[in-house]
């Protein structure tokens, strides 16, 4: 697999349950980030995690970032319909300070 | 909030013709990136660009391709001789570090090569 795949590619729940995606990656990072994405939209910036960091939270977000396994979780919490969007992850490599690599993403529905 | 805004929202072209895309980043940041998204695809990197010049750039970031940052607002893309292939979601983004700093995305602009 390639750099920053995520699955699964497609989750759909029911709103109010909780949402997990997971990211692996294969070299080396300096940090790991989760956007997000609506339909014909730019990206959102959702949170950064760190190398040296293994949990985050952000509102209802929970990230985790296992290096020794190459891979990171999103956790959304009681899910809401104006959750649904593209969800990606993207690492920040300690060969290249500036480009991110970009997973595929996981396309999550929340019905109501 | 401020925000990266992005010229034209969509723009469509003729093979071989030029195109030139248009962004304003959030006025205090320091470092600029074009990616870009084929429909169904992953986002790809192209170039990032700081202190006025190329910092790094992707495999896809050929002479077909240029940026520029005209004055003390605006970044562009130029994309010359426009292929069918470049049809695709083009994103600029800026960041006010250069590590540990999350991305600012515009909303993109719909390049359609016809």
């Amino acid at each position: 697999s390639q750099q920053g795949e995520e699955d699964p590619q497609a989750l759909s729940i029911q709103e109010g349950e909780n949402a997990t995606m997971n990211c692996s990656y294969k070299t080396s990072i300096n940090n790991l980030q989760w956007y997000r994405q609506n339909s014909g939209r730019g990206l959102v910036h959702l949170i950064l995690i760190r190398s040296n960091e293994r949990e985050k939270h952000s509102g209802r977000l929970r990230v985790t970032l296992d290096t020794s396994k190459k891979s990171s979780s999103l956790l959304i919490t009681a899910s809401r319909a104006a959750d649904t969007a593209s969800y990606f992850c993207a690492t920040g490599g300690k060969d290249s300070n500036y480009q991110l690599i970009w997973g595929a993403g996981t396309k999550l529905i929340i019905k109501p | 909030e401020p925000e990266v805004t992005q010229t034209p929202s969509h723009q469509v072209t003729q093979m071989g013709q030029e195109v030139i895309l248009r962004c304003v980043p959030i006025s205090n940041h320091l470092y600029f990136y074009w990616y870009r998204q084929i429909l169904g695809q992953k986002v790809e990197f192209l170039v990032s660009f700081y202190n006025n010049e190329i910092s790094e750039k992707s495999e896809i970031f050929d002479d077909q391709f240029s940026v520029e940052r005209p004055d003390g607002s605006n970044f562009t893309l130029k994309i010359r001789s426009t292929k069918l292939e470049d049809s695709a979601m083009y994103f600029c983004a800026s960041a006010s570090l250069q590590n540990y700093s999350p991305l600012h995305f515009g909303n993109g602009t719909r390049l359609t090569v016809t």
